[in-house]
């Protein structure tokens, strides 16, 4: 299986702050890879799709980049509403596989 | 927008079936990959499976002897069978649809607890 490995674990910010999240591939997987945000109690919402494409209705802030084994997740400006945890997905090789997950915190 | 909703037990006895089903409505099943994955209390995204809407299914290893994916176009729905559970087969199980890997469209979950 391709172990996705998401850095930091936690990260705390502020309103405003330009944030970035890291994501690991234990081998390449090309471009793809996809980016969810949950809140608790919630299903994971899609953000990214194919390392930097934007879904719909996702707002600017979001951007994603990178392709083979590294990737980040940039949010330009944070927002009250982006404190969740975010998680990175692989869906280069079956199994698919998911990070850990990084919980964004309030600082 | 397609909505989906799990239904199912909250309840199965260990050894038992884990049977869910889910439900689209506001758009057709009769396209795109419908999926299933799973999320311990507490814990990370684990992806069970997914099933294309002519029948086609791929599974995680890691559960291939113990899931089954079917589709029933006629009533918008596709299920889930995970058969000998555990304790450690606890966990919320979320429906999910997807033109390939990327699940756009999910349920709201359904938390199944395994537990005589």
């Amino acid at each position: 299986d391709i172990q996705m490995t998401q850095s930091p674990s936690t990260l705390s910010a502020s309103v405003g702050d330009r944030v970035t999240i890291t994501c690991r591939a234990s081998q390449s997987i090309s471009s793809w890879l996809a980016w969810y945000q949950q809140k608790p109690g919630k299903a994971p919402k899609l953000l990214i799709y194919k390392a930097s494409s934007l879904e719909s209705g996702v707002p600017s802030r979001f951007s994603g980049s990178g392709s083979g084994t590294e990737f980040t997740l940039t949010i330009s400006s944070l927002q009250p509403d982006d404190f969740a945890t975010y998680y990175c997905q692989q869906y280069d090789n079956y199994p698919y596989t998911f990070g850990q997950g990084t919980k964004l915190e309030i600082k | 927008q397609v909505q989906l909703q799990e239904s199912g037990p909250g309840l199965v006895k260990p050894s038992e079936t884990l049977s869910l089903t889910c439900t689209a409505s506001g758009g057709s099943i009769s396209s795109y990959y419908w999926s299933w994955i799973r999320q311990p209390p507490g814990k990370g995204l684990e992806w069970i499976g997914y099933i294309y809407y002519s029948g086609s299914t791929t599974y995680n290893p890691s559960l291939k002897s113990r899931v089954t994916i079917s589709v029933d176009t006629s009533k918008n729905q596709f299920s889930l069978k995970l058969g000998s559970v555990t304790a450690a087969d606890t966990a919320v199980y979320y429906c999910a649809r997807g033109a390939g890997g990327s699940s756009s469209n999910w349920g709201q979950g359904t938390l199944v607890t395994v537990s005589s």
